[in-house]
């Protein structure tokens, strides 16, 4: 039980494109998804708190208008980068949330060109 | 301000030694304390958690952590390691707060296993 997946795995897109990655929760609802991202060798950097049915939290620093959070059903949060640009290339992770405790999907790949 | 610390960067054993991770946080109170294991371009993976009660914490994989109180210490043990063990260990806390979680993870250890 406890199975979060992401899609897609791994995105090359070219720059000021927009990119949308999914994050579900496979056999629990979760009210709470986090989104955080990570840089090679370091640790997972919070982005953002995703609620269902309402506006995400952005941590300090995120810009919200160009990581769009949505977080429509107990399933299922996406975050869309929009615009990207080649800094924007990292490996984000999604995580959901069931009896205190977060269940992290298996990470997105994206390297914008 | 909350915060957590795995002194380790990184560590090196060798297989069939034991390991210890360590991880310390601050928190004026007990906190839920987390391990989790990646594997390199993977997600996490939930090793044991602690929230209350026992405070010796058996997991997955042949995986035990002590919560320690006065040492403000939640350390990863394994009496004798594999080759497959070897990844990056994140320590995390749970701060509960009025209805809220705030996550706070520590800047990880890697673990590499010689043969």
């Amino acid at each position: 039980g406890a199975v979060v997946s992401q899609h897609p795995s791994w995105v090359i897109c070219k720059s000021g494109t927009s990119v949308k990655i999914e994050c579900r929760s496979l056999d629990f609802q979760a009210t709470t998804m986090f989104w955080y991202r990570q840089f090679p060798k370091q640790s997972l950097m919070l982005m953002a708190t995703s609620n269902e049915g309402s506006k995400a939290t952005y941590e300090q620093g995120v810009e919200k208008d160009k990581f769009l959070i949505n977080h429509a059903s107990l399933t299922l949060s996406t975050l869309t980068v929009t615009s990207a640009h080649p800094e924007d290339s990292s490996f984000y992770i999604c995580s959901a949330t069931m009896s205190d405790t977060q269940y992290f999907g298996p990470g997105t790949r994206l390297t914008v060109l | 301000a909350q915060s957590v610390t795995q002194p380790d960067i990184h560590i090196t054993v060798s297989e069939g030694a034991s390991l210890e991770l360590r991880c310390n946080y601050s928190y004026g109170a007990t906190p839920y304390l987390f391990w989790y294991v990646q594997s390199p371009g993977q997600g996490l993976q939930l090793l044991l958690k602690y929230f209350s009660g026992d405070t010796l914490v058996q997991g997955i994989k042949g995986f035990e952590a002590e919560f320690k109180r006065s040492q403000s210490s939640f350390n990863l043990r394994k009496p004798s390691v594999h080759w497959s063990d070897a990844a990056e260990y994140f320590c995390a806390v749970v701060i509960r707060r009025m209805g809220t979680y705030k996550y706070i993870f520590g800047t990880g250890t890697r673990l590499k296993v010689l043969a």
